[in-house]
């Protein structure tokens, strides 16, 4: 069963770089299978999908968000990360990693939040 | 992008009833639709995939249905569990996966 646990910073400064991690366990990443992804609630409760990364690398982006994100994967500690430049408070939201197969978010982790604010 | 509209965005209910919720999408998307369900301070949960397959573990009162643009989720007999938030989701086009608002179900 996969298991899903997020970790962040819980507050970031405008213009600065948020950087949050996915720690996978159930499964290893490497085994292939699932695409993992990044999602975020935002305060409205609206959700948006960010990113999606392969165990191989291969990535996808929301592209209108495309210039200021990183998605990586550490195969060796079995977790995945999502970096995000230049942060406004619209990137205020409660940031999810899911597994993800064909499109369908299958398992969620709990979220962590990030607050955006000087 | 592909735009997904629900409807309502939320409804008042009573344990027992039945209650849909619909989801309509800018363009048509080959069942290509997924439900998920969020309880306050939790984490969404996938309900179904492919317009009409229940996840794993998933209840048989809920029902998913629809075609090309139009996709409803129906709840039947309403359980005091079931009160959370409802989201839609297309993955037909594949370089950006979108989400519905969210549809709130509460009770009466």
């Amino acid at each position: 069963q996969v298991q899903l646990q997020e970790s962040g910073p819980g507050l970031v400064k405008p213009a600065q770089t948020l950087s949050v991690t996915c720690k996978v366990s159930g499964v290893f990443i490497s085994s292939g299978g699932y695409f993992w992804s990044w999602i975020r609630q935002h305060p409205d409760k609206g959700l948006e999908w960010i990113a999606d990364i392969y165990y191989n690398g291969t990535r996808k982006y929301n592209p209108s968000l495309k210039s200021r994100l990183t998605i990586d994967v550490d195969t060796a500690d079995n977790q995945v990360s999502l970096i995000v430049k230049s942060v406004t408070a619209a990137d205020t939201a409660m940031y999810y990693c899911a597994s993800q197969v064909r499109g369908v978010f299958a398992s969620w982790g709990r979220g962590t939040q990030v607050i955006v604010s000087s | 992008d592909i735009q997904m509209t629900q409807s309502p965005s939320s409804l008042s209910a009573s344990v027992g009833d039945t209650v849909t919720i619909t989801c309509r999408a800018s363009q048509a998307i080959s069942n290509s639709l997924a439900w998920y369900q969020q309880k306050p301070g939790r984490a969404p949960r996938l309900l179904l995939y492919g317009a009409s397959r229940l996840g794993n573990g998933v209840p048989s009162r809920f029902r998913g249905s629809g075609t090309g643009t139009e996709y409803t989720l129906t709840i039947s007999s309403l359980q005091f569990e079931d009160f959370a938030t409802y989201f839609c989701q297309q993955y037909s086009d594949s370089l950006s996966w979108t989400f519905g608002q969210g549809t709130t179900v509460d009770i009466k």
